[in-house]
This record gives structure tokens, sequence and C-alpha cells, in this order.
């Protein structure tokens, strides 16, 4: 099946600072990519859909300010937590859709990286 | 619009039993349904996946699920549980531009 890898897997920083996290599908190009964030114990909550070579699509509720998504390659999308506080500590978990399944909507999801803001 | 509900956020067996996980689905288009497996700090591994061919459709590890159209029902079966299969279980619903997730049910396996 298709890989989608994400880095960094954990990362703990300090309150204020940015924090860029990097979603790449490496046997496939993906035109779409998504975000997701999961709370403990919870479900997946979409966060925003990535799109190559045009702006992000973000869920009602989603500050695209503080949550930046690039998707400059058709294999490399990125996220960027800006000026990260506590309340942003999350797993956060990206998918990418390979274009010959876009019908079915199959994903294809990174293994996640854990984010702890002090 | 789209939502899948998943009955039984915690289901436990025992080591060796059947294990029963169950997803009900509602769509206004042709259904795609897929189950997830998620163990801790992992992200999602797909365990299977309907697409409108055949109706039971076998996975990884020894889990099948059964698209039961008239019940709106794609239910995930294992008939014998292994300590291995302990984890959150996901059912999602495809078939538009996102996939509409459950709530997951954690498996728990009991020795």
């Amino acid at each position: 099946g298709a890989v989608v890898s994400q880095h960094p897997s954990r990362v703990i920083c300090k309150s204020g600072t940015s924090v860029k996290i990097e979603c790449r599908s490496l046997d496939f190009q993906a035109t779409t990519m998504f975000w997701y964030r999961q709370f403990p114990k919870q479900s997946l909550m979409l966060m925003a859909t990535s799109n190559e070579g045009s702006k992000a699509t973000y869920e009602q509720g989603v500050e695209k300010d503080k949550f930046l998504i690039n998707h400059a390659s058709l294999t490399l999308s990125t996220l960027t937590v800006t000026s990260a506080h506590p309340e942003d500590s999350s797993f956060y978990i990206c998918s990418a859709r390979d274009p010959g399944l876009a019908a079915y909507n199959e994903q294809f999801f990174g293994p996640g990286t854990r984010l702890t803001v002090l | 619009a789209q939502s899948v509900t998943q009955l039984g956020s915690h289901v436990s067996v025992s080591e060796g039993a059947l294990v029963l996980l169950r997803c009900n689905y509602s769509s206004s288009v042709p259904p795609y349904l897929f189950w997830y497996v998620q163990y801790p700090n992992q992200g999602l591994q797909l365990l299977l996946k309907y697409t409108s061919a055949a109706t039971l459709v076998k996975g990884i590890n020894g889990f099948e699920a059964e698209f039961k159209k008239s019940e709106t029902s794609f239910h995930l079966t294992k008939p014998s549980a292994h300590m291995s299969d302990a984890a959150e279980y996901f059912c999602a619903l495809g078939g538009n531009e996102k996939l509409t997730f459950g709530t997951g049910t954690r498996l728990t396996i009991i020795p």
C-alpha cells in the first residue's frame, strides 16, 4: 500500500514558538492531503484539506492564521502551528489521497506527530 | 448528509473469542466504507474497504466486514481474537470530498 511519512514524530516546544510538521507521500503523488487533529481517546477531527498549488480549505472553527498549511509539491504538505500555546498540544495526523482512488476518497495516513507545548 | 455511528465505544472480548465491532452509516451518495485500526501513538492503518464490489470484504489480520445496504451497516468481525488485536478501530465513510469518521471503538482483549 501507499506510504505516508510525517516528521517529526514528537516535538516539545515552548509557548509562543512556531512548529512545522511535514507530511510526505513516499511512493505516489498526492494532489490532495488532509490534516487532522486527534484529542486523547477521541476520533479524528479534520482541520483542513490541502491541495497542491492552491490555498488550503479550512474546516469551520479552525484558525487559518494559526495553522498554516503549505502544499508546495505533489509529495509534500506542511502544517505550521504558529505561536503555539498549551491548548494546541495534541496528536496531529496527515493523510494523502491517491489520485487513482479519488472516487472512493481512500486516504493513506501518516504515523502522526505528538505536539506538546509547555 | 454523511454520518457514521459506531455502537460501543469500548468492547472487551476474551482471547480466542469472536470480535464484532458495529458500524452503521448514513449517506446520500453511494457509500464507500473503510475500517481503520490505530495502535497507541500511531497513525491509522487500513484494515479493509468496501468499494461497491463484493459485499463481503476480507482484510488484513483475519478481519472481514459485510456491507448490508438494507441495514446500512458495515460491521467488522474476526472469528478468533488475538492479544495483538487490542487497539482503537475506526469506521469511515468516503464517497465525497472528505472522510467521515465514527467515534471509534476501543477493543480490549482479555487473556
